[in-house]
Parts: C-alpha cells; sequence; structure tokens
C-alpha cells in the first residue's frame, strides 16, 4: 500500500533561516506523482509542487526547491531564508492510481512549520 | 484561472442531522473527489466519482455518505445522520480527462457538528 511519511511533526525556526522538511515514501507503483501542499492557518490547501517519477531533477521556485532522490524515496523540500508567512502546516502526499482509472492522493501527516521574527 | 468553489465556508449542525456540502469542479473536468481532514490530522481520502458513479471509496465512506452529481455544474456530498465524529474539514477536488491530470483542491468546507 501506499504510504508517505513525514517525520517531523513541528519545527521552529527563525526569520530568515533555512529549513527542510523532510518526506519519505512508499510505492510499489513505477509511474507516479509526488505533492507538496501548503496549509496556511485559513485551512486552505495550496498547491506547491507536483512531480512525475520519471523526472528526478530538482526544482527550484524562488525560495523554495526540492529535492527528489528515487534511490532513498524521498522528496524534501527546503525553504530558503524563511519569512513569517511561511508559517504554516506542509503535506507531502503521493498519488495512486485506483482500479477505476481515478487518482487519489496518499497524504502524509505534515509538518507544522513556525517562522518567528 | 478556473477554481474549484465549495459552499458553504463553514457549517454547523446537530448531531444526527443531515448536511448536505456542494462543490462547483473546474467545468470541463470528468473526476470528481471529496477529502476529509479531521482537526490537527491528516487529509484523507474518502471517495471518487466519474461518469455519474463511485469509482472508489475508502472505508471511511460508509452508508451514511453518498455522493451526487444532480446537475451537470454540481457535485454534492451528503451525510445522512451526522455524528460528532464528523466534524472535519471537508475538500472538495477535480481533474481533468485521464487519471493522471492533476488535482485541482478546493478552499473546503468546516463543518462542526455539535
Amino acid at each position: 500500500a501506499q504510504k508517505v511519511t513525514q517525520a517531523q511533526t513541528e519545527i521552529s525556526v527563525v526569520e530568515k533561516e533555512d529549513v527542510t522538511l523532510d518526506c519519505v515514501y512508499e510505492t510499489r507503483d513505477t509511474t507516479y506523482y509526488l505533492f507538496w501542499y501548503k496549509q496556511p492557518p485559513s485551512g486552505e490547501l495550496v498547491f506547491l509542487i507536483r512531480r512525475n517519477s520519471f523526472d528526478e531533477q530538482n526544482e527550484i521556485s524562488g525560495r523554495y526547491s526540492w529535492n527528489f532522490q528515487k534511490s532513498t524515496s524521498s522528496f524534501n523540500f527546503t525553504i530558503t531564508a524563511s519569512q513569517v508567512v511561511d508559517s504554516a502546516v506542509y503535506f507531502c502526499a503521493l498519488s495512486e492510481l485506483t482500479q477505476g482509472g481515478s487518482e487519489k492522493l496518499v497524504f502524509g501527516k505534515g509538518t507544522k512549520l513556525t517562522v518567528n521574527p | 484561472e478556473p477554481e474549484v468553489t465549495q459552499t458553504p465556508s463553514h457549517q454547523v449542525t446537530q448531531m444526527g442531522q443531515e448536511v448536505i456540502l456542494r462543490c462547483v469542479p473546474i467545468s470541463n473536468h470528468l473526476y470528481f473527489y471529496w477529502y476529509r481532514q479531521i482537526l490537527g490530522q491528516k487529509v484523507e481520502f474518502l471517495v471518487s466519482f466519474y461518469n455519474n458513479e463511485i469509482s472508489e471509496k475508502s472505508e471511511i465512506f460508509d452508508d451514511q455518505f453518498s455522493v451526487e452529481r444532480p446537475d451537470g455544474s454540481n457535485f454534492t456530498l451528503k451525510i445522512r445522520s451526522t455524528k460528532l465524529e464528523d466534524s472535519a474539514m471537508y475538500f472538495c477536488a477535480s481533474s481533468g480527462a485521464g487519471g493522471r491530470s492533476p488535482l485541482h483542491f478546493g478552499n473546503g468546507t468546516r463543518l462542526t457538528v455539535t
């Protein structure tokens, strides 16, 4: 069965520090997608990235970067020079294609990031 | 950019009452989903819906739950007789043709059962 583990329950940093959020996954699928979502205190899920299992290139988007390592089944997320507005719960998720053809996401338990001024 | 919209944003209901959560998926999408997040916990898959029928459902989605696409635009989740443990954030999502299209989530409906 698909599984996503986010071992860090809570992280607290001071503004401008770099922080890495860990994500380890398990799947038997050869083709899958990995995601990161941000959930601010207001509760909505904000899409950050979707990565295909065949694309192992690291990705950078502004202060955000993602390190995908298939060999260790990890998809870690780094925020550089963190800001107070980055405070949120961050979820890693793995897609699973169902027999019915729909795609369901399996989420990790989330990491609560607090950035202090 | 097209969005998935959910109404209401917050619903309070009494235990035992029926509640209907509403969603308007993106117009050309074909797959529809409901997810649930109990406060402080992870987001969990409830059900997927395609071609006017349930495609897959989780063990959480018992006989108290039902989904419907009553017209060409709405997608609803009904909880027949709410329990205290149904209190959660419910997210609707939709995706385009093909099982590998990215999911688009709505902003969620926070359901409080008293």
